[in-house]
This record gives structure tokens, sequence and C-alpha cells, in this order.
């Protein structure tokens, strides 16, 4: 079946660092990826997404760039604000998972951005 | 603009009572699902719905029930709550297809 990996957090870091949360994924077909991001008392939201291999998707500075070769969708944001603590969860759709209707979630890693 | 609501956003009750968490979406998407986070377990599906009529279970559904008589509406019965069905309950929706789910607020339940 369909899974997704990501880093275990928290993950502490200082205003304007770089940041990397890692996501790998196994997958019977060619998903979609996805990141979402959790904000303290929200539901998820969409952050990126990507469709097929090579595709990158961008938001607010954050990027992911969907790696066939290495089945990874690495969350990536150069300068981190302390607005960008929230827990983000990688995600995956694709054609096994009852045509493309259900979303396989990774655990979550929560970010914490301190000033 | 079209989005997803739940209510009550808190919810208190006890051990043994019947409660029914409901979801409303106004994007008219066919999908509808239901999912409980948990700390160290993150999203787990509870129930899910292709449309009117259609129901289904995902991997954490006992004791759990849902019935869907129409496209906006996907409301989430705990037929006897537990202590172990405190948790914080999303409901989501989409169109199929590899496109995203939506999310709604949320809802914290909490059984004493």
């Amino acid at each position: 079946g369909n899974s997704v990996t990501q880093m275990e957090g928290p993950v502490t870091l200082s205003e304007e660092a770089f940041l990397t949360i890692n996501c790998t994924y196994t997958a019977t077909g060619y998903p979609s990826l996805f990141w979402y991001v959790q904000y303290p008392g929200e539901g998820l939201q969409l952050l990126l997404k990507a469709t097929k291999a090579d595709d990158k998707g961008s938001n607010k500075g954050f990027e992911a760039t969907y790696r066939k070769e290495t089945t990874s969708f690495h969350l990536e944001k150069g300068s981190v604000q302390v607005s960008d603590s929230a827990v983000y969860f990688c995600a995956l759709k694709d054609r096994s998972s009852g045509g493309y209707q259900k979303v396989t979630f990774g655990t979550g890693t929560k970010l914490q951005v301190i000033p | 603009d079209a989005e997803i609501t739940q209510s009550p956003r808190h919810k208190i009750t006890e051990t043994g009572r019947q409660v029914t968490l409901a979801c409303h979406q106004t994007w008219n998407h066919n999908n509808m699902f239901w999912y409980r986070q948990d700390l160290g377990h993150g999203l787990r599906l509870i129930h899910y719905s292709y449309g009117v009529q259609d129901t289904n279970k995902g991997e954490v559904s006992d004791g759990y029930s849902v019935s869907r008589s129409n496209t906006e509406d996907l409301p989430l019965t705990l037929e006897s709550a537990a202590s172990s069905q405190t948790s914080v309950y999303f409901c989501a929706s989409s169109e199929p297809g590899p496109g995203e789910q939506f999310f709604g607020p949320g809802t914290r339940l909490t059984v004493l």
C-alpha cells in the first residue's frame, strides 16, 4: 500500500535560518504530492503541490520538487519566519487509492521558529 | 467563497452518550472524509463518502457511523462515546482526481 515518511520533529530553528523537511513516499502508481500546513488551532490547508515528476511546487517562499528517482518531495524554505511555526504534513494521492480518491498522510513535522 | 464548516468547534460529553458532529461544505464536492488527529498518530481516516447514499469505512471506523443524504453534509455519529474517542476531528472534501482535499477547522471532542 501507499505510505509517506517524513522526518520526526519538532524542528527548532532561528528566524532567517534555512529549512528542510524531508519526505519520502511509497506508491504503486504516479502519485500527486502535497504539502499541507496546520497552524495552531486550525485545520490543514494546502501549502503546495506537484502532480508529475520534476514538477516544482511553490508558495509563500516554500518549495518542493517531485523527485521520482528518489521517491522524495522535500520541503524547503530559504529564510523562515516566526509566523512559519506550524505542523507540516507531506501527503500523496494516486490511482491505487480508489482512483485518486483518498489521501495518504505522513505523521506531520512540527516546526518552531524562534526570534 | 466556498468553504467547509464544522460544528460544534468544541464539545465535552460523557462516556456512553451519543454524539453527532456536523460537517457542511459549499464546494459541491462529491467526496467527503472524516479524520481524527491524535498526537503521535497524525491523521487517521474514519469514514468517507464518494457521493449521496455512499459511505465507506476507513482505518479506524469502530464506534463511528456516517450517513450521506445530500451533497453538502456528512455528519459523524459516535454511537456510544468512549474516552478513547477524545480527539480532534477534521472533515475534508475533494473532487475525484489528483487535486487536493479541503479541510474544515476541526472539532475538539472530550469524552469524560
